[in-house]
């Protein structure tokens, strides 16, 4: 079975500091037609998660710039340049390239 | 603007039976992949089943293999959820999502506990 893992599972941040959370599926996620369907998603405390990267890196409609993803085969990751209040939550990746999609475990992000 | 509002959700004993629908607005229906995610608890995201924009393809986490069904209605621009053979273990908020390879839509969610 594919397994996606994040790291780390919590992440205490500084306002104004970056921060980097890790993806890694046990499987490649390139899909036949070439393309890679890595998404990243935020959950804030008590809404539906919310979809921020999808295909690895393409950012969603009214995600700020300060959010980006990256990597490919088995590794991802989301970056935030410089972390603001409004980030606080848990964030996923989620691999759709193989039926059933697959989450990580959540990685909690939290002002220090 | 695109909503989805499922519906369904409740209080059921072990064993039992419960079907949540989700109805869709403001997109064409019929275009897209539908799936269905669930999330105990306390706990993180799981993705349950899947159905292709014409319901011909599904498919289903192990975990509720041969229990639960998927099917969509075009016509209604509906996607429903039928679980049988309810365990605690399937209690959870379950959300409809749009875009079975990256849901860019969900819905508010609705919940199911399975208790006696």
């Amino acid at each position: 079975d594919l397994v996606m893992t994040q790291s780390p599972l919590s992440l205490p941040v500084t306002l104004g500091q970056p921060a980097s959370i890790s993806c890694r599926s046990s499987q490649s996620l390139v899909h036949r037609d070439g393309n890679t369907y890595l998404n990243w998603f935020q959950q804030r405390p008590g809404q539906s998660p919310r979809r921020l990267i999808y295909k690895v890196s393409k950012r969603d409609s009214g995600v700020p710039d300060r959010f980006s993803g990256s990597g490919s085969g088995t590794d991802f990751t989301l970056k935030i340049s410089r972390v603001e209040a409004e980030d606080v939550g848990v964030y996923y990746c989620m691999q759709g390239t193989h039926w059933p999609g697959t989450f990580g475990q959540g990685t909690k992000v939290e002002i220090k | 603007e695109v909503q989805l509002l499922e519906s369904g959700g409740g209080l059921v004993q072990p064993g039992g039976s419960l079907r949540l629908s989700c109805v869709v607005s403001g997109l064409t229906f019929n275009s897209y992949a539908m799936g269905w995610v669930r999330q105990a608890p306390g706990k993180g995201l799981e993705w349950v089943s899947g159905i292709s924009p014409g319901g011909s393809t599904t498919d289903y986490a192990d975990s509720v293999k041969g229990r639960f069904t998927v099917s969509r209605d075009n016509s209604k621009n509906t996607l429903y959820l039928q679980m049988n053979s309810l365990r605690a273990e399937d209690t959870a908020v379950y959300y409809c999502a749009k875009d079975a390879s990256g849901p860019d839509y969900w819905g508010q969610g609705t919940l199911v506990t399975v208790s006696s």
